[in-house]
């Protein structure tokens, strides 16, 4: 079954550096999506993405925030200038197309650590 | 908006015994309900969905939900659970129209005792 591949699984930044968030995801999906979970939070929406551009954004999703389709394939996540508290598990979704029938598939998330 | 409240942050049960974790949920619109399942090191899988019609949903690994509009809920039930269920649960909400946006609870940690 097609997955969601997200890259990598665990990186460790110092604050104030600049990271990016790589995801891969199911070939023929239409609509992107970035969450991420705080350690012992709730899942948090951040971002969705549709043809080339942002169609959501959360509070959360400020102007150190960006997200970037740059090939056709990948579906990218920067933060500009991290902070303690961006430390988190950031989880890429995607699905086909906008019918409710089709669900969000996740990726296993990329754990994000900030010291 | 949309928001979810899971009141349960931890559930532990004994394997063979039934299980329900709570959701409550509030909108001021019309919602589509789901249940995701996270295991250890894991994305999320959807479980289940409430999309409209029966109010009992049955989904993967013999789980199944209840839709009560009145009371706002959508619990997840299992008759029987097993060692395998013992995983994060989330509850989730996306608004009918207007938005493609899927509103998460906090979830709620099963663990399944032997």
């Amino acid at each position: 079954e097609p997955e969601v591949t997200q890259t990598p699984s665990h990186q460790v930044t110092q604050m104030g550096q600049e990271v990016i968030l790589r995801c891969v995801p199911i070939s023929n999906h239409l609509y992107f999506y970035w969450y991420r979970q705080i350690l012992g939070q709730k899942v948090e929406f951040l971002v969705s993405f549709y043809n080339n551009e942002i169609s959501e954004k959360s509070e959360i999703f400020d102007d150190q925030f960006s997200v970037e389709r740059p090939d056709g394939s990948n579906f990218t996540l920067k933060i500009r200038s991290t902070k303690l508290e961006d430390s988190a598990m950031y989880f890429c979704a995607s699905r086909a197309g906008t019918g409710i029938n089709s669900p969000l598939h996740f990726g296993n998330g990329t754990r994000l650590t900030v010291t | 908006a949309q928001s979810v409240t899971q009141l349960d942050s931890q559930v532990p049960v004994f394997e063979e015994a039934p299980v329900e974790l709570r959701c409550n949920y509030s909108s001021s619109v019309s919602v589509y309900l789901f249940w995701y399942v996270q295991y250890p090191n894991q994305g999320l899988q959807l479980l289940l969905k409430y999309l409209s019609g029966s109010t009992l949903v049955k989904g993967i690994n013999g789980f199944e939900a209840e839709f009560n509009k009145s009371q706002t809920s959508f619990h997840l039930r299992k008759p029987s659970v097993h060692i395998s269920d013992t995983a994060e649960y989330f509850c989730a909400v996306r608004a009918t129209s207007g938005t493609y946006k899927y509103i998460f609870g906090t979830g709620t940690r099963l663990k399944v005792l032997a």
